[in-house]
């Protein structure tokens, strides 16, 4: 079975941190690497899409790396703001239809 | 503006009575999924479906029914055979089969038992 894990579990930080968010998984035959976002009590909106062919994607403050040898995806998030305290997914897709996995989540909380 | 949404928001459930939660998408997607997220969990994959009048179960979908009509629709019916329904449900799309496509998520209904 396809494993995705996060670590940690959560993180707290003083804003203007610049701060790694890590996702580690057992099948290196990966298809895409996605992030997403998740404020409580709501959906997954998300941040960065890695295909399998790439080793990054950023988008302003984010960016996100893929090392399909190692089995392991970091996003990076500079400057960190009250507003990014949310809770972070990692979904791995795998081969086949149905290998969307996702890791728990790092719930990331930024002080002022 | 394009999107998926999902109603209600929240459900509440006398014990033994089957409920159905709404997902819409307007993004012209082939496929579209429902997951279950629990506290402290990841998502679990219910069903999926990548094309019109098709679909799969995923990991957990004991209890659970759906239907592909349409391209747009893809409706959740949780039954009363569910043991444990009480969680907040997510319904995602995304452009193709879930191999290389991005996943787009709906805000959630969050399913009470009581």
């Amino acid at each position: 079975k396809q494993e995705v894990t996060q670590i940690p579990a959560a993180l707290s930080v003083p804003e203007g941190e610049n701060l790694v968010l890590n996702c580690s998984f057992t099948d290196s035959a990966i298809y895409n690497l996605q992030w997403f976002r998740q404020d409580p009590g709501k959906g997954l909106t998300s941040l960065l899409l890695i295909q399998s062919s790439q080793r990054e994607q950023t988008s302003g403050r984010l960016n996100a790396s893929l090392d399909k040898s190692s089995g392991r995806s970091t996003l990076y998030i500079a400057a960190s703001q009250p507003g990014d305290s949310a809770t972070y997914l990692c979904a791995r897709v795998g081969t086949g239809r149905r290998a969307l996995t996702f890791g728990s989540g790092t719930r990331l909380q930024v002080q002022p | 503006d394009g999107g998926i949404t999902q109603s209600p928001k929240y459900l509440f459930r006398k014990e033994g009575q089957n409920v159905t939660l709404s997902c819409e998408q307007n993004l012209n997607h082939d496929a579209m999924y429902w997951y279950r997220q629990d506290p402290g969990q990841g998502l679990r994959l219910i069903y999926y479906s990548q094309i019109v009048n098709d679909f799969q179960k995923g990991d957990i979908a004991e209890g659970y029914s759906v239907s592909r009509e349409k391209k747009e629709s893809f409706p959740l019916t949780v039954t009363s055979a569910q043991k444990n329904p009480t969680a907040f449900y997510l319904c995602a799309s995304s452009t193709r089969g879930g191999d290389t496509g991005e996943l787009f998520f709906g805000e959630g209904s969050r399913l009470t038992v009581l």
